[in-house]
Formats: structure tokens, C-alpha cells, sequence
């Protein structure tokens, strides 16, 4: 295991309330990242970070936010849950340029 | 942007053959990594194989090995001995080289391979 944590593993929420998915690492490394995973679109990039309050958008970030105050955690949040973010979320890190990413076991959220 | 495309949404092979799984890619880069990816059904994401572009030599992992085409922008996955643990979701995924090393990873949308006994 490449100590990478995802909690919840699974949320039921309704339209509208704000959502905060939580990925903790113990590895001590540099890069986080944050996907989605929708049928048909394999795995989208949402937002990751290179550092502590380092961050930056990727494919599909619009509707999430992300925050990183600690190497070891980093945060997805969704200020208003819509329907169209019900998904799995999957959390992966990455140390040095030469290595793959590890990614954590996935949360599967679905918005009501 | 980088793309990247796998034809085959669905594969089936019977255990203990080969199968090659294909995947392409769009990219104006020279340097870049790619990847294939297992997502078994407990969605667990397994790292299966890794390429470095500026390596011509294929990577290969027990039986697991690839094909790398640049100039074609190719990237294919080979099966030998097909299990039955190997049945599952393979993503092809790219990586810029670029970028202060903080790219994530862009992926196909993933070939089902179903393995039959």
C-alpha cells in the first residue's frame, strides 16, 4: 500500500449542502491530485497540488475547491453538491518526476 | 491539450491466451511518460506497466509488456498466459514531462477485458 487514505469511503447527500472529501497521505510526498471517475470519461483531473497551499486546476474543476495546509492532507470540497458531481472521486500522489501515482481506494459520492 | 484514445471499449480472450489491448495518443511533446493502469471491480487503481518516451526499448512486466510506437503516438498493451485475475478495466494514461513535474494524469476512457475460462 502506497499509505494513501480516502474518507468517507461512500456519502449520500442532497442538492445544495456542501461536501468535504478528505485525502490523507503517509508518505511524506510532494504532488496530490484529485479525479473524478464517470462512465464513459475513464478518469478526470480536478484539481492537485505541488506543495502546502500550493494548488492549481485541472480538467474539470468548476464546482470544487481544494486546500492543502499539511503535506500529508489534502481536501476536496464542493461548496454546493449538484447531481451532475454525483461520481467517485479518487485521490493519488506523486514523489519525484520519474514516478507513477499512487491512488487511494476511491469515494463514491452520490448527490440527491 | 494531450489526448488520449482507447478503440476497444470491450475485449474478451480466452484464459491463457494473449490479448493486446490498444491505445493511442495526441501530444506535441517529445518527452512525456505513459502508463497502463488495472481497475479491478473493488476500484482499486493498479499501476500495470510504465513508459518513458525517451527510452526506445518496450517496458515489460512478467507478462505484461507494450508496444511504443512514437512517431506513430501508439501505446498498446500485451497479455500473455491470460488469468483470470486479469479481468478488469485498464486505463491507458499520459504525463507530461514538462510542467515542473506537477502534471497529473490524462487517461482513455478504459477497455473492459473479460477473460473466459
Amino acid at each position: 500500500d502506497a499509505g494513501i487514505t480516502q474518507s468517507p469511503r461512500h456519502k449520500v447527500t442532497e442538492t445544495g449542502t456542501p461536501v468535504t472529501l478528505r485525502c490523507h497521505q503517509t508518505e511524506n510526498h510532494r504532488y496530490m491530485y484529485w479525479y473524478r471517475q464517470d462512465p464513459g470519461h475513464g478518469l478526470r483531473l480536478i484539481h492537485y497540488s505541488y506543495g502546502v497551499k500550493d494548488t492549481d486546476k485541472g480538467e474539470v474543476s468548476d464546482g470544487y475547491s481544494v486546500s492543502r495546509s499539511k503535506t500529508e492532507d489534502f481536501l476536496l470540497t464542493l461548496e454546493s453538491a449538484t447531481s451532475s458531481q454525483t461520481s467517485v472521486y479518487f485521490c493519488a500522489i506523486r514523489e519525484g518526476n520519474l514516478r507513477e501515482a499512487f491512488f487511494g481506494q476511491g469515494t463514491r459520492l452520490t448527490v440527491v | 491539450a494531450q489526448t488520449v484514445t482507447q478503440s476497444q471499449p470491450e475485449m474478451s480472450v480466452q484464459e491463457a491466451e494473449t490479448v493486446t489491448l490498444s491505445c493511442t495518443y495526441d501530444t506535441s511533446e517529445s518527452d512525456y511518460y505513459l502508463f497502463w493502469y488495472k481497475q479491478p471491480p473493488s476500484r482499486q487503481m493498479i499501476l500495470v506497466i510504465r513508459q518513458e518516451a525517451y527510452k526506445q526499448q518496450n517496458a515489460t512486466e512478467n507478462r505484461f509488456s507494450v508496444n511504443f510506437q512514437k512517431a506513430a503516438k501508439s501505446f498498446s498493451l500485451k497479455i500473455s498466459d491470460s488469468q483470470l485475475g486479469d479481468a478488469a478495466m485498464y486505463f491507458c494514461a499520459y504525463r507530461s514531462y514538462s510542467g515542473g513535474g506537477a502534471d497529473g494524469l490524462t487517461f482513455g476512457k478504459g477497455t473492459h477485458l473479460i477473460i473466459q475460462p
